[in-house]
């Protein structure tokens, strides 16, 4: 099984419509992140977890919130809908959170906002 | 602040022919710098990383990267490209805050491998 998973894989919506996308992750890391990709621009942060406690904006949070339900689970949500969130989101972990610490990816959520 | 240059959105190779991703930094501290890989709808996954150790590094599947200071650039290697290797590659920067760190990514180079 994957260490880092993400529901759902794709999704369709409407403008305006709240939407969360969901992150869970076996590996018993503290940190978790949420990354947005559009074509020809890399990743960029959109937010970021130490634990359940500590929620950080990243570089584009404006739009977003998150959840941190517990310390396996991450949840990404866009209160209402606007066609340029249309990305795809990808969420991640790491253990110390160390500027020589790996994230681990997640397969991707591929959200089309109409 | 940190930032990455990938030089060439696109690269084609030859399946057998060498592999040249060329990937230049900046950081204000000594960074860290990673070299992910994506094939088609998939993840990230990490191919390298440099963390002030060696300064050349190897990776999964016969990748290798080598951190020059002085020209500031982490390019990315293979001897001979293998079919399976057409994926998009990013180049990755992060450097040490407040005791945490964040990743800032390249804009992605996409590498086509041809028969």
């Amino acid at each position: 099984d994957a260490d880092v998973t993400q529901t759902p894989r794709n999704r369709i919506t409407k403008t305006g419509k709240r939407i969360m996308l969901e992150c869970s992750q076996t590996k018993g890391h503290d940190r978790m992140y949420w990354y947005r990709q559009d074509p020809g621009l890399g990743l960029r942060l959109i937010y970021y977890s130490f634990d359940v406690k500590d929620i950080n904006k990243g570089e584009i949070s404006d739009g977003y919130s998150v959840s941190r339900q517990a310390q396996a689970k991450f949840s990404l949500s866009l209160e209402s809908a606007i066609p340029n969130q249309t990305a795809l989101y990808f969420c991640a972990t790491s253990d110390f959170g160390g500027f020589a610490d790996t994230q681990y990816f997640g397969p991707g959520t591929r959200l089309t906002v109409l | 602040a940190q930032s990455v240059t990938q030089l060439d959105s696109h690269v084609s190779v030859s399946e057998g022919t060498p592999v040249l991703l060329r990937c230049n930094y900046s950081s204000s501290y000594s960074p860290s710098l990673f070299w992910y890989v994506q094939h088609p709808n998939k993840g990230l996954q990490l191919l390298l990383k440099y963390t002030s150790a060696a300064t050349l590094v190897k990776g999964i599947n016969g990748f290798e990267a080598e951190f020059k200071k002085s020209e500031t650039s982490f390019h990315l290697t293979k001897p001979s490209a293998h079919m399976s290797d057409a994926a998009e590659y990013f180049c990755v920067v992060s450097e040490s805050g407040s005791g945490y760190s964040t990743l800032t990514f390249g804009k992605g180079t996409m590498l086509l491998v041809s028969p």
